[in-house]
């Protein structure tokens, strides 16, 4: 079992909907990290978060600590945020991240 | 230039060939990796370079040969490699913390393909 589950695998939704995207751990973590990437493969980062919630624009992050448990939420939907979104957490010691598999979203106009 | 830089963005090669890759970073940070990309896989870790010096080898084949002269500069010498070592191979960096807090900072990648 992977250490970084990520679910659902694929995800489509019309644009302006919500859209939820989940990702459990099974490690002890310093920070809990969330990534986009593009076609074409660039790598953004969205969020690092230890605990609570954070929000830039339409994008929230929460984790719940004890329940080893992150969610990512896209708020009104847009084409534009049609990409993989990557969960990755950062162990207590060392710069290592472990990633789970990505969900790959697409919102249609 | 700004951020982190990866060249070059494709690479075609045949198995007997040496080739390098180079990463880039402008940001001040002094913390670089390497990371492989394949197919239908979740990202993977392949180096960690600290302050110009290996802390990570995951388990990476000696075909694979990094090689940090600075901290704004890595590279990847790859020779001999086999058709399944052909993925994107990303470059990122970072403050270097031993806390593990550190936001990781990604290259545009390079896509390679092993003939």
């Amino acid at each position: 079992k992977n250490e970084v589950e990520q679910s659902p695998q694929n995800l489509t939704a019309q644009e302006g909907e919500f859209i939820t995207i989940n990702c459990s751990y099974s490690v002890g973590i310093s920070a809990l990290h969330w990534l986009q990437q593009h076609p074409g493969g660039g790598i953004v980062s969205l969020f690092m978060l230890s605990s609570g919630k954070k929000k830039h624009g339409r994008l929230i992050a929460t984790i719940n600590i004890q329940e080893k448990h992150s969610s990512l939420h896209i708020t009104a939907s847009h084409p534009r945020d049609s990409a993989v979104y990557i969960c990755a957490v950062s162990k207590a010691a060392g710069n290592k991240l472990t990633f789970g598999g990505g969900t790959r979203v697409l919102v249609k106009p | 230039e700004t951020g982190v830089t990866q060249t070059p963005r494709h690479l075609v090669m045949g198995m007997t060939n040496k080739k390098s890759l180079k990463c880039e970073q402008h940001l001040g940070h002094n913390a670089m990796y390497w990371y492989k990309q394949s197919a239908k896989k979740p990202l993977e870790l392949m180096f960690v370079y600290n302050f110009k010096e290996q802390t990570e080898n995951n388990s990476v084949p000696s075909r694979f040969s990094p090689e940090c002269p600075n901290s704004s500069h890595l590279f990847l010498h790859l020779h001999t490699l086999q058709p399944e070592d052909s993925a994107l191979y990303l470059c990122a960096s970072s403050q270097a913390t031993s806390g593990g807090q550190a936001e990781q900072f990604f290259g545009p990648g390079t896509r390679l393909t092993v003939l």
